[in-house]
């Protein structure tokens, strides 16, 4: 079956440090991919839509790709703001679009 | 906007006791509404998902038996956790989606079970 590996548990990183979270997947259709953010006490927000491999998706100064050859997707930040702490969760959707498949989650703590 | 409020957000339950969790979607048709379990050092397990005018799906491990859930219109959804266990104790979420495949699932806050 589908399935989405994540294995940054946790990421602590100083205010203005680069942000690399990586994700792959395994599936046997045409995925569509996401990255959703949850913050304390929220449930999970969407971030970012990538749908076309090698192609960017960007929100709020994140940025998302995926490579179809290596079957990753990741996401980056060039430069990461206290804000930003989270945990970060990719996700992928079945062929029909309605099915979300999530990876295990990355806590992000970005100390001041 | 679209936003779905789920309701209670925390609730207390006495093991083998049941208790029901709702799911409201504002702003937008929640034609296919999941449900998820997030439980602790856990990422998101999909319970089941219901799509309006057909059948529930139920993810292996969960049941209809367990879980039954209620999706009678495009604004409303309900699930009940049946004799509930520690092992069902987590943050059950609501994800709902309008008409279109492939477009953003508007996730609730959750509802917090703790199973005493």
């Amino acid at each position: 079956g589908d399935s989405v590996i994540q294995m940054q548990g946790q990421v602590t990183l100083s205010e203005n440090d680069f942000l690399f979270i990586n994700c792959t997947y395994s599936t046997t259709g045409y995925p569509t991919l996401f990255w959703y953010v949850q913050y304390s006490g929220e449930g999970p927000q969407l971030l970012l839509q990538v749908t076309t491999a090698n192609n960017k998706g960007s929100s709020r100064g994140f940025e998302a790709t995926y490579d179809k050859g290596t079957t990753s997707f990741h996401l980056q930040k060039t430069s990461v703001q206290e804000i930003d702490s989270a945990v970060y969760y990719c996700a992928m959707s079945d062929n029909m679009g309605y099915k979300l498949t999530f990876g295990t989650g990355t806590s992000l703590l970005v100390d001041p | 906007g679209a936003l779905v409020y789920q309701y209670p957000r925390r609730t207390i339950c006495k093991s083998g006791t049941s208790m029901r969790m709702e799911c409201q979607a504002v702003g937008f048709q929640a034609t296919s509404v999941a449900w998820y379990r997030q439980s602790p050092q856990k990422t998101f397990e999909l319970i089941a998902l219901s799509t309006v005018n057909s059948a529930i799906k139920y993810e292996q491990n969960f049941t209809q038996e367990k879980f039954p859930i209620s999706h009678p219109n495009l604004s409303f959804s309900s699930m009940t956790v049946l004799n509930a266990y520690l092992e069902d104790r987590g943050l059950y979420l609501c994800g709902a989606r309008a008409v279109i495949a492939n477009t953003e699932v508007f996730f609730g806050k959750g509802t917090r079970l703790t199973v005493v």
